[in-house]
């Protein structure tokens, strides 16, 4: 079965600073892998998506299958990027189509 | 586009009532799913369609029934409430499935107690 560990519940860290955002996986097929975010009374959206190796709001995702991870980073954090983040994983087998997320990271940003 | 609208947005409900939670679509998703958000357990799926007529199991259905009719509707019914419920549930959406090509779009939410 997939499972998505995000080891942090709470990531706190001053603006400008590096942000680092943890995601392990354990998945037996050919993983595909999203960061979700969710900003203070707004509905989850998607940020990235491992596939497109995009960079969204400055944030980027490598996927690494070595140590099957999936680390959000971005350089310099800003005020606005405090949410809750999520770490997704889809999983499709026939018709079968699931999306396992993690139990997310809050990130804080603070002056 | 309304996009994934989901009703009520609150709602209290005493142990072994029943209720049903809509969710619509205007996109034409074929991938509709509901979760249910619960502090320090991230998002669990509860059941998921993947067209009218198609319902599947998540990771956490029991308590909860669904149907899919059509296309826009995917409504979620607790049968006899439990205070294990209480719990805010997400509908989401997407064209087809949960792959890479096909994010899902949420609804805001119904934060639901049951006492």
């Amino acid at each position: 079965a997939q499972r998505v560990t995000q080891p942090e519940k709470l990531l706190s860290v001053f603006k400008g600073a590096p942000v680092e955002l943890k995601c392990n996986y354990s998945y037996s097929g050919s993983p595909e892998l999203f960061w979700y975010v969710q900003y203070s009374r707004q509905r989850l959206q998607l940020l990235l998506r491992h596939i497109s190796r995009e960079s969204i709001k400055g944030f980027t995702a490598d996927l690494n299958k070595g140590e099957t991870s999936f680390h959000l980073k971005k350089p310099f954090a800003q005020e606005e990027d405090s949410a809750m983040y999520y770490c997704a994983l889809s999983s499709t087998r026939g018709t079968a189509s699931k999306l396992t997320f993690g139990t997310g990271t809050r990130l804080q940003v603070t002056l | 586009n309304a996009g994934v609208t989901q009703t009520p947005k609150f709602q209290v409900l005493k142990t072994g009532q029943s209720m049903t939670l809509q969710c619509a679509q205007d996109m034409n998703h074929e991938y509709m799913s509901w979760y249910r958000q619960d502090p320090g357990m991230g998002l669990r799926l509860i059941h998921y369609s993947v067209g009218a007529g198609i319902t599947d199991q998540g990771e956490v259905p029991n308590g909860y029934n669904v149907s899919r009719s059509t296309t826009e509707d995917f409504p979620l019914r607790l049968l006899s409430a439990a205070p294990s419920q209480t719990s805010v549930y997400f509908c989401a959406s997407s064209p087809t499935g949960t792959g890479r090509n096909s994010p899902l779009h949420f609804g805001n939410g119904t934060r639901l107690t049951v006492t």
